[in-house]
């Protein structure tokens, strides 16, 4: 079983369109993130959720929204996409947040923006 | 920035024991050491944690130095598909985020 899973894994869309990469886990935590992971192969945190609330928004534009209608869902919606935006976004989860808790993560979602 | 410091890449025989150095010598208290990998076009996978103690799992162990400066982990029996990228991370206790550096790239060969 699939602990936290994303869809779709690849996506290739032009510029200005939106598009919407889903996640869900099945692992009972309750503490989702988005990480964007860039061409260097950095990985950079954007979003948490706890409980369905947003607890971390790093500096990214206003076009990346985060949607969490459960525990077990962290949906990330992307409007105006731009060249830019081409990257790797891993969703992850962990339970509590504490430092010894531990993020697990998805397979990821290769966004391509032509 | 990465707390962490690692080096660029590695060798190592199949069959044999991967040692993976990290330096995190600006480590606080309350700061876990984790270690993640990723293989290529896969998600980051988690093999390790620890604080302050050595920890052992299934697939490897840490051993952290006794001031939590530096730390090793341990593949014990390198495998062709312990080939990847692996990542030292420092999270921060307040902050429980990941601050992913470049990593290790380890490359296991026959």
């Amino acid at each position: 079983d699939t602990a936290v899973s994303q869809t779709p894994k690849y996506l290739v869309t032009q510029m200005g369109n939106d598009k919407s990469i889903k996640c869900e886990q099945n692992l009972g935590h309750d503490t989702m993130y988005w990480y964007k992971q860039d061409s260097k192969k950095f990985l950079k945190i954007m979003f948490s959720y706890n409980n369905k609330e947003l607890i971390i928004n790093e500096t990214v534009p206003n076009r990346f929204s985060p949607k969490s209608p459960d525990k077990a869902h962290l949906n990330l919606h992307i409007n105006s996409l731009e060249l830019g935006d081409s990257a790797v976004y891993f969703c992850a989860s962990s339970q509590g947040r504490r430092s010894g808790n531990t993020i697990y993560f998805g397979e990821g979602s290769w966004l391509t923006v032509v | 920035d990465a707390k962490t410091t690692q080096p660029t890449s590695m060798d190592c025989a199949e069959g044999r024991a991967a040692n993976l150095p990290c330096n995190h010598s600006t480590i606080s208290g309350n700061e876990y050491v984790y270690w993640y990998r990723q293989i290529h076009s896969q998600g980051p996978q988690y093999i390790i944690h620890g604080l302050k103690n050595n920890e052992t799992n299934e697939m490897a162990s840490l051993i952290i130095t006794e001031d939590r400066k530096s730390s090793t982990l341990i593949l014990p029996h390198a495998t062709l598909r312990d080939t990847a990228v692996y990542y030292c991370i420092v999270r921060e206790g307040s902050n429980y985020q990941l601050i992913w550096g470049a990593g290790t790239k380890l490359i296991i060969k026959p």
